[in-house]
């Protein structure tokens, strides 16, 4: 079982829909949950962080985070075409020196 | 652009040749990490720095590559011998101590022929 699972997709959505995109782990000891966006070619590059349970919200994203379930996931409201990328959803567990283990991403597509 | 540069930001070498790669984070990041990508792939880590030491590796570096952070400031990961499977991007993430978030650099993309 790997660390981290995504479903690869492609998910694809039309511009001004909700994006759901969806996470699991294994490591129960897992502490911070992270999303990150790569556009291809690109670095990934951070829209997120959450560590509790509940929902955290920022502008247009929404982290949700159930430990019990072992589960995260982003939600991207009112989703735009410059939103098109690779969702790449990171775990940092709690017996490591701070490294990120990385799911395989999902490619998200929003068309006009 | 998140502060970390690296360099070069490609670079295309024959089987058996050495690479050197730079990274140079954050000014007051003291913790740095380096991770590699394969396409299709999410980053998977290679070795963490707490300043100058180097306190964790994976197995997936293997004895052909090193890495460096000799006085704590820019870090070099070197890569003897190239192999193809060892076309990937490389990425450096840096990071202050009690931080939480991880910044990324630009990547050097690496292609072995």
């Amino acid at each position: 079982q790997k660390e981290v699972e995504q479903n690869s997709g492609p998910l694809s959505v039309p511009e001004g829909a909700i994006a759901s995109l969806n996470c699991t782990y294994s490591d129960r000891g897992s502490q911070s949950f992270f999303w990150y966006r790569q556009y291809s070619g690109k670095s990934p590059e951070l829209i997120m962080f959450i560590y509790s349970n509940g929902d955290k919200e920022d502008g247009r994203f929404t982290a949700q985070l159930n430990k019990a379930s072992q589960y995260v996931s982003l939600l991207i409201r009112d989703s735009q075409p410059s939103d098109s990328a690779t969702y790449l959803c990171a775990v940092k567990r709690g017996s490591t020196l701070g490294r990120l283990y990385f799911g395989r991403g999902t490619q998200l597509t929003v068309w006009p | 652009d998140t502060g970390v540069s690296q360099d070069p930001r490609h670079k295309i070498t024959k089987r058996g040749q050495n690479v050197t790669f730079r990274c140079d984070p954050i000014s007051e990041h003291n913790r740095l990490y380096w991770y590699r990508q394969t396409l299709g792939q999410g980053p998977e880590f290679l070795t963490y720095f707490q300043n100058e030491a180097q306190l964790e590796k994976s197995r997936l570096l293997s004895d052909r590559f090193s890495a460096e952070r000799p006085k704590g400031s820019f870090s070099t990961l070197e890569i003897q011998r190239t192999e193809q499977g060892d076309s990937a991007m490389y990425l450096c993430a840096s990071i202050m101590t009690g931080g939480e978030t991880q910044y990324f650099g630009p990547g050097t993309r690496l292609l072995v022929l």
